[in-house]
């Protein structure tokens, strides 16, 4: 059974910075392509960014140069770092894997990070 | 405000059949993407619902179904359900953003 799990959400002050992690089981994340994908609170989805199993990444604008995702083989964990963190950063983080065909076929529970003084 | 269209809530009786709109544009749903849509009940991590326009994954029962036609998609539930009562977000691919894009999500009310 495909299983993801998100830690390391919490409260940060503005301009801060934080490590989001997603440890996956049942599946090899390397193989896959992952994203993080976050919801304000009251609103809808939002996609943050994208590791293809190749290795290559992408970003929303909103969060270029400000956040990089990567992964761990050896943990089968996916990881956000987030930096020069903004109140409007203020979400549930999402893990999800991609299937063939560019939907979100598994999600983690979610972690909340809060950017607040 | 999202590239994607969606009414910001719905409702209806239980048995009843209610759809839930999603409208794009050229560079997404016109252009041929393929439109996924996702149930979240209160409090919890959304689901797969359908994905490829108009397909189930295994367990979601056939009251839900999904069709798409020129920019807009829509998601249909039938024999409406207390349980049914979550959000439902829509989500596409936009060529001119190079990225996955979704609805803002649309709150389904069983009365």
């Amino acid at each position: 059974e495909v299983q993801l799990v998100e830690s390391g959400g919490g409260l940060v002050q503005p301009g801060g910075s934080l490590r989001v992690s997603c440890a996956a089981s049942g599946f090899t994340v390397s193989s896959n392509y992952m994203s993080w994908v976050r919801q304000a609170p009251g609103k809808g989805l939002e996609w943050v960014s994208v590791i293809y199993s190749g290795g290559n990444t992408y970003y929303a604008d909103f969060v270029k140069g400000r956040f990089t995702i990567s992964r761990d083989n050896s943990q089968n964990t996916l990881y956000l770092q987030m930096k020069s963190l903004r109140p409007e950063d203020t979400a549930v983080y999402y893990c999800v894997s991609h299937a063939n065909g560019g939907y979100y076929d598994s999600w983690g529970q979610g972690t909340l990070v809060t950017v607040s003084s | 405000q999202s590239v994607l269209t969606q009414p910001p809530s719905v409702s209806g009786a239980p048995g009843q059949r209610v759809t839930i709109s999603c409208t794009g544009s050229s560079s997404n749903i016109g252009a041929g993407y393929a439109v996924h849509w996702y149930q979240q009940l209160p409090g919890t991590a959304p689901k797969l619902l359908i994905y490829g326009n108009d397909n189930r994954p295994s367990g979601v029962p056939d009251r839900f179904s999904g069709s798409k036609s020129g920019t807009s998609a829509s998601l249909a539930i039938t024999g409406l359900q207390a349980e049914d009562e979550a959000d439902y977000h829509c989500q596409s691919f936009d060529s001119s953003l190079s990225e996955e894009v979704f609805g803002g999500g649309t709150k389904l009310t069983v009365l």
